[in-house]
């Protein structure tokens, strides 16, 4: 079946270094990629989005690359702050559907070290 | 309100028992999701609303999950007799309508403990 995976459960960044998480998916079809947020006791928080035309878009602090080729994405954030701590979660539609219908990846876990 | 609000927080109960989980979406929004997490796992799709249609039930694991939007708004989603496997966090989300360039706004989750 098709599925969206991050490379790394946890990585561990210096506070005001980059930090970088990938994710790898298997269906090709696939329109738009999200990342998302989650810090403890909340549900996710939606960062930023991408749709399957673009390689690159940028928000505040943080920028998604999309590798079609090779099916992988990944999330930079600039200037890592501890607040940024968190699980960071790729998603990705379920088959061709174009909703809110998604399949997660299992999360990377951001420790910012002070 | 202001946000996608769940209830209850925490819910324990024994196994066999049923146990509801409450949803209220932000206002407006027409599409309503429920998602499982289980411990230290992605999320899980469960079932899909949109406006008047019928919903989309593809994610729920077994017959012993239900759910129901009432009058658009307002979602429940019914665990009957009640496994250990069950225990996880439920989330509600919804969006202002069902393509998926709508951003999902997700509630803090009901964490339901089955004993």
């Amino acid at each position: 079946g098709e599925s969206v995976g991050l490379h790394l459960p946890t990585l561990s960044v210096q506070e005001g270094d980059n930090s970088i998480i990938n994710c790898a998916y298997s269906n090709s079809a696939s329109d738009y990629f999200i990342w998302y947020k989650q810090e403890s006791g909340k549900g996710p928080q939606f960062i930023i989005d991408i749709r399957s035309n673009m390689d690159k878009r940028q928000g505040q602090r943080v920028t998604v690359l999309l590798n079609k080729t090779v099916k992988h994405l990944s999330l930079q954030i600039a200037a890592t702050q501890p607040g940024d701590s968190a699980v960071y979660f790729c998603a990705g539609p379920v088959g061709s559907s174009n909703t809110g219908k998604l399949i997660f990846g299992q999360g990377t876990t951001l420790q910012v070290k002070p | 309100g202001a946000g996608v609000s769940q209830s209850p927080s925490n819910k324990v109960t024994e196994k066999g028992k049923d146990v509801e989980l409450r949803c209220d979406p932000i206002s407006g929004h027409t599409a309503l999701y429920w998602y499982r997490q289980s411990l230290g796992q992605g999320l899980e799709f469960l079932i899909y609303f949109q406006g008047n249609s019928a919903p989309d039930k593809s994610g729920l694991p077994s017959d012993r999950f239900s759910a129901e939007r009432t009058g658009g708004s307002v979602s429940t989603l019914t665990i009957q007799r009640t496994q250990q496997e069950d225990s996880a966090v439920y989330l509600c989300a919804s969006s202002l309508g069902p393509s998926g360039a709508n951003v999902l706004t997700f509630g803090a989750g009901s964490r339901l403990t089955v004993l």
